[in-house]
């Protein structure tokens, strides 16, 4: 099973920053077999990136994905009131795994 | 534009079993561009991955559920359903349905539905 490791936990930071969101896997994800998805309280969660880097259909171009192999990223460049919230990552490489995810809060 | 909906009973017994079914809409289900999948989110915690289904009726589990999950298709009412037998405490989650795309990432998702194992 391919273990994926968010970091950090816990991001705070103010509107209009840049949020940087890590993604490590434990060992290397074929084709770049990514997702990033969000998820608000009481939400489904709604799939941003997929292939590490390809925004889903309506996703803002402030999300942006990238990595290969063992690492990835998902970085927010400034961030908006809507975009405090959980994010995870998945690989469908073999079978499919979430990360733990990482909270988003306002500073 | 595609919908899924969940149903099913929202109050199971421990030992038995859990049956929930996700209904589609506005796509069929038996397109081969798509799987169907189901996921679950212990309350509180991350995601879960259950399984899916293609169309033709091949599926695909995760392993950790050991043999307890059983996935059915049915195309003539473009529905999915999800058996999870023997459920204990542990099995209390929100249980979402979601189509993954062959190209990949799961879109779009059910609302999700609250699922308690007690007695």
């Amino acid at each position: 099973e391919i273990v994926l490791t968010q970091s950090p936990g816990t991001l705070s930071l103010s509107p209009g920053e840049r949020a940087t969101l890590s993604c490590r896997a434990s060992q290397s994800i074929s084709s770049s077999y990514l997702a990033w998805y969000q998820q608000k309280p009481g939400q489904a969660p709604r799939l941003l990136i997929y292939g590490a880097s390809s925004r889903a259909t309506g996703i803002p171009d402030r999300f942006s994905g990238s990595g290969s192999g063992t690492d990835f990223t998902l970085t927010i460049s400034r961030l908006e009131p809507e975009d405090f919230a959980v994010y995870y990552c998945q690989q469908y490489g073999s079978f499919r795994t979430f990360g733990q995810g990482t909270k988003v809060e306002i500073k | 534009q595609v919908q899924l909906q969940e149903s099913g009973p929202g109050l199971v017994k421990p030992s038995q079993t859990l049956s929930l079914t996700c209904t589609v809409s506005g796509g069929s289900i038996s397109s081969a561009a798509y799987y169907w999948s189901w996921i679950r989110q212990h309350p509180g915690k991350g995601l879960e991955w259950i399984g899916y289904i293609y169309y033709s009726g091949s599926t695909y589990y995760n392993p950790s559920l050991k043999g307890r999950v059983n996935i059915s298709v049915d195309t003539s009412n473009n529905q999915f359903s999800l058996k999870l037998s023997s459920v204990t405490a542990a099995d209390t989650a929100v249980y979402y349905c979601a189509r993954e795309s062959r190209g990949g990432g799961l879109d779009p998702w059910g609302q999700g539905t609250l699922v308690t194992v007690s007695s």
